[in-house]
């Protein structure tokens, strides 16, 4: 059973550029979820998506913005980055229980 | 506003004894709570949980004790090893929330031999 993959590990974008971040749910998952966690804090939620549809938002802007696909992988897309976006993005995925499996996260860094 | 709390940032532990991380959280319709631990350069790795129905679930060497009225959990390791040294996030979800968790800060752990 593969576990959730990301990708990019790692990236540096300038103030202002685009991003887009990817994630592979694990087997059997219908459920992703992203999360943004700065330096020496939690997790915190960004979005969730069930069955291709958005299904709840924690307080981010609408630049950032994401998709689910059919196999249930999933994307996150940042616009006109900020400074305070340089943070590890985390994907979790999960089915009907409410454990949430996390990826390794992807490390974005803004200059 | 932080509804879920963890307000000892580490924690040092010595190897065979008990670890105890606590954690307090605000919001009483929370109905789940998990512990998640991490390492550096890896994502959380689901560790235990509990149902707001319960007040004690255990798995192994790890324990998880909620008290509703106190709005406090805690997480007891024991023994403590030297491969239990991460950071630990409590998080906490409501009913039909079940994506959305809510975490705290972390405590880091360090178990030393």
């Amino acid at each position: 059973e593969t576990g959730v993959t990301q990708s990019p590990t790692h990236l540096i974008k300038t103030r202002g550029q685009q991003v887009t971040l990817r994630c592979s749910s694990q087997s059997g998952h219908n459920t992703v979820s992203w999360y943004q966690q700065a330096l020496g804090q939690g997790p915190q939620f960004i979005f969730q998506y069930y069955r291709e549809e958005e299904n709840g938002r924690g307080n981010f802007p609408p630049r950032f913005s994401g998709l689910q696909f059919p196999n249930y992988s999933s994307e996150l897309n940042v616009n006109a980055l900020e400074l305070d976006d340089s943070a590890l993005y985390l994907c979790a995925s999960s089915s009907n229980r409410r454990e949430l499996f996390f990826g390794e996260g992807s490390r974005l860094t803004v200059l | 506003d932080q509804q879920v709390k963890q307000n000892s940032p580490s924690l040092s532990v010595q190897e065979g004894r008990i670890s105890i991380l606590n954690c307090d959280y605000t919001n009483s319709m929370f109905d789940y709570f998990l512990w998640y631990k991490k390492y550096p350069a890896e994502g959380p790795t689901f560790l235990i949980s509990i149902s707001s129905i319960k007040d004690k679930n255990e798995d192994g060497r790890f324990t998880v004790f909620l008290n509703k009225s106190a709005k406090h959990l805690s997480l007891h390791i024991v023994p403590s090893q030297p491969g239990d040294s991460a950071v630990y996030f409590c998080a906490a979800s409501f009913y039909n929330q079940g994506g959305k968790l809510i975490f705290g800060q972390g405590t880091e752990l360090s178990v030393k031999p």
